[in-house]
């Protein structure tokens, strides 16, 4: 079974600058989650889809941040424009729908640096 | 206000010995805990997890407490192995959201 895929690994940009994530979980997988992990952090959730519905995006900062699940599946994260405080790795993670479903399968992550 | 603390941000333990790694929560409403590695470069793993209504849950080496009046979980893997070396992170969830703590590094010396 493929996981979730991210893409890029790596990204460095300018602050003011704009940058887009790219998320495909796991085959299936109702609910698709994406994190934010500073250095030294646990992750931090943005935002929360179930199909191609948001649940919960309450910390989400929606001034420069958006995001997008299309036909329910891949998704991605918009960060526009970047400031300093956004270097962080973008996790994205998924879960089958269903309240016995707990654990989350997260993705590799993308590291964003912004200078 | 952080939900979830991990109060020790490394471990070092030798191979063989117990590692007990800890967790602290303030949320009475946290229905369910998770324990996640980490190694790095790559995302979270799932490890194990216990359900509120139990103070015990054991998979293989490892093993979660979950003490709910102090609040507290604990991780003990036994024995200790060098591949067991990264970064541990503590998870509980409400209402569908889970909220993670900063985490800890565990490093196992052959």
């Amino acid at each position: 079974e493929a996981g979730v895929a991210q893409s890029p690994r790596y990204k460095i940009i300018e602050k003011r600058q704009s940058v887009a994530f790219w998320c495909n979980p796991i085959s299936g997988h109702a609910t698709l989650y994406w994190y934010q992990q500073i250095l030294g952090q646990g992750p931090k959730l943005l935002i929360q889809f179930q199909n191609n519905g948001v649940v919960d995006d309450s910390q989400l900062p929606k001034d420069r941040f958006s995001a997008e699940r299309l036909k329910g599946v891949d998704s991605t994260l918009k960060i526009q424009p970047a400031k300093l405080e956004d270097s962080a790795v973008y996790l994205c993670a998924s879960s089958p729908w269903g309240r016995d479903y707990y654990e989350q399968y997260f993705g590799p992550g993308t590291r964003l640096t912004v200078t | 206000d952080q939900q979830v603390k991990q109060n020790s941000p490394s471990l070092s333990v030798q191979e063989g010995r117990i590692s007990i790694l800890n967790c602290d929560y303030t949320n009475s409403m946290f229905d369910y805990f998770l324990w996640y590695k980490k190694y790095p470069a790559e995302g979270p793993t799932f490890l194990i997890s216990i359900s509120s209504i139990k103070d015990k849950n054991e998979d293989g080496r490892f093993t979660v407490f979950l003490n709910k009046s102090a609040k507290h979980l604990s991780l003990h893997i036994v024995p200790s192995q060098p591949g067991d070396s990264a970064v541990y992170f503590c998870a509980a969830r409400n209402a569908g959201k889970s909220t993670f703590g900063d985490g800890t590094t565990l490093t196992v010396k052959p």
